[in-house]
């Protein structure tokens, strides 16, 4: 158990359509980082918060949106939802002290899938 | 443009042999370098991770290797169990405050008893 919960486990819904993951990091950890693994392609980096603040956006689509609340959860919003955003999307957290590195520790993930 | 490829998608090796999973990269100004290992319907689980500054880091059965001036990287797995048998990701993160990672495709390895 890496401490990093997400929710929900398994999201089913149709195209069009809005969803809302949520990630609570590690108790400590101040940065969450958001990934999207689809079926042919490996890990992608979206987007990372840090104390609330985005740091860093990867490959994120307009469509997609995340935030850091003051408690540190971090929710990852997807709109106007196709079919190819099926994906598993992890969060990850760390504790991103400065410029020296620390290791991320992932969640279970949410496995979205869009008919 | 993949900066993080890891060349071979599968690996079987017998129970209490060496495993050797690779890792080549191309961005230069990557600077630390992780392993994770994934179970199905799981996150990727950190393993062992090392600095651009050193050659080598040991963990128990796990040891990477880093050859800068050809941008390799490997992961040994020593002596090789069942257990192991998961699909691996090699990660780079490069300079700056954010530190987001690159992964590669990763590589299924099966551990054979």
């Amino acid at each position: 158990d890496s401490g990093v919960t997400q929710t929900p486990k398994h999201l089913i819904t149709a195209t069009g359509q809005r969803v809302t993951l949520r990630c609570s990091p590690r108790s400590g950890d101040l940065s969450v980082y958001w990934y999207q693994q689809s079926l042919d392609q490996g890990l992608q980096f979206l987007i990372q918060y840090y104390n609330g603040e985005e740091r860093a956006k990867g490959n994120i689509l307009e469509r997609f949106s995340a935030q850091q609340f003051p408690d540190l959860h971090s929710e990852l919003n997807l709109s106007s939802l196709e079919l190819g955003d099926s994906a598993l999307y992890f969060c990850a957290s760390s504790v991103l002290t400065g410029a020296s590195y620390n290791e991320q520790f992932f969640g279970p993930g949410t496995r979205l899938t869009v008919l | 443009d993949q900066q993080v490829k890891q060349n071979s998608p599968s690996l079987s090796v017998q129970e209490g042999r060496i495993s050797i999973l690779n890792c080549d990269y191309t961005n230069s100004m990557f600077d630390y370098f992780l392993w994770y290992k994934k179970y199905p319907a799981e996150g990727p689980t950190f393993l062992i991770s090392i600095s651009s500054i050193k050659d080598k880091n040991e963990d128990g059965r796990f040891t990477v290797f880093l050859n800068k001036s050809a941008k390799h990287l490997s992961l040994h797995i020593v002596p090789s169990q069942p257990g192991d048998s998961a699909v691996y990701f090699c990660a780079a993160s490069g300079s700056g405050s954010a530190r987001q990672l690159t992964f590669g495709s990763g590589t299924q390895l099966t551990v054979l008893p």
